[in-house]
């Protein structure tokens, strides 16, 4: 079995310049996650999917980051303008019934 | 709100000693428990988990972990740890049947030396 996909694995921009990262989670998972995971924290949920529905984007900057699921399958994530507290991992991840998240290996960003 | 507490930032033993990482968690209502293990520049591998039944729960690798209610802990233990156990440890809880996403613990750093 494949598991999430994402690209790319390092990105490094200018503060101010735009960014879009991709997710493909594993066949079947109806549900897909986005998690920013600053340097020495734990991963904090951006924005939760459901099919192509979004459940839960309450902690998603939203002026700034947005995210989208059209076919329910793949998803983008994208940050404009970016600023330097943006450098983090970010994680995508997918579950079948919720019990259990499968992980990417995450897109490394740092904002210069 | 929920939240995950993980007492110890770091922990550093030596190779072949007992460990223990400790959790805690703040929902009052039925969750859902996890352990995931992070390795350098990799994402999240579960380690293990706690969904019902047999409040002690094992991983392949010798990790276990005992589900406490009444203390609302999940502290992971090994009785004998390896080199290769070095990595970032993160606890993670959600609600039961909720299907609301994993809330993490802010990590704790095993260092195994020889």
């Amino acid at each position: 079995e494949a598991g999430v996909a994402q690209s790319p694995r390092y990105k490094i921009i200018e503060k101010r310049q735009s960014v879009a990262f991709w997710c493909n989670p594993i066949s079947g998972h109806a549900t897909l996650y986005w998690y920013q995971q600053i340097l020495g924290q734990g991963p904090k949920l951006l924005i939760q999917f459901q099919n192509n529905g979004v459940v839960d984007d309450s902690q998603l900057p939203k002026d700034r980051f947005s995210a989208e699921r059209l076919k329910g399958v793949d998803s983008t994530l994208k940050i404009q303008p970016a600023k330097l507290e943006d450098s983090a991992v970010y994680l995508c991840a997918s579950s079948f019934e919720n019990t259990e998240a499968f992980f990417g290996q995450g897109t490394r960003l740092t904002v210069v | 709100a929920q939240s995950v507490t993980q007492l110890d930032s770091q922990v550093p033993v030596f190779e072949e000693a007992p460990v223990e990482l400790r959790c805690n968690y703040s929902s009052s209502v039925s969750v859902y428990l996890f352990w995931y293990v992070q390795y350098p520049n990799q994402g999240l591998q579960l380690l293990l988990k706690y969904l019902s039944g047999s409040t002690l729960v094992e991983s392949i690798n010798g990790f276990e972990a005992e589900f406490n209610k009444s203390q609302t802990s999940f502290h992971l233990r090994k009785p004998s740890v390896h080199i290769s156990d070095t990595a970032e440890y993160f606890c993670a809880v959600t609600y039961y049947q909720a299907g609301t996403a994993l809330i993490f613990g802010k990590g704790t750093t095993l260092s195994v030396s020889s």
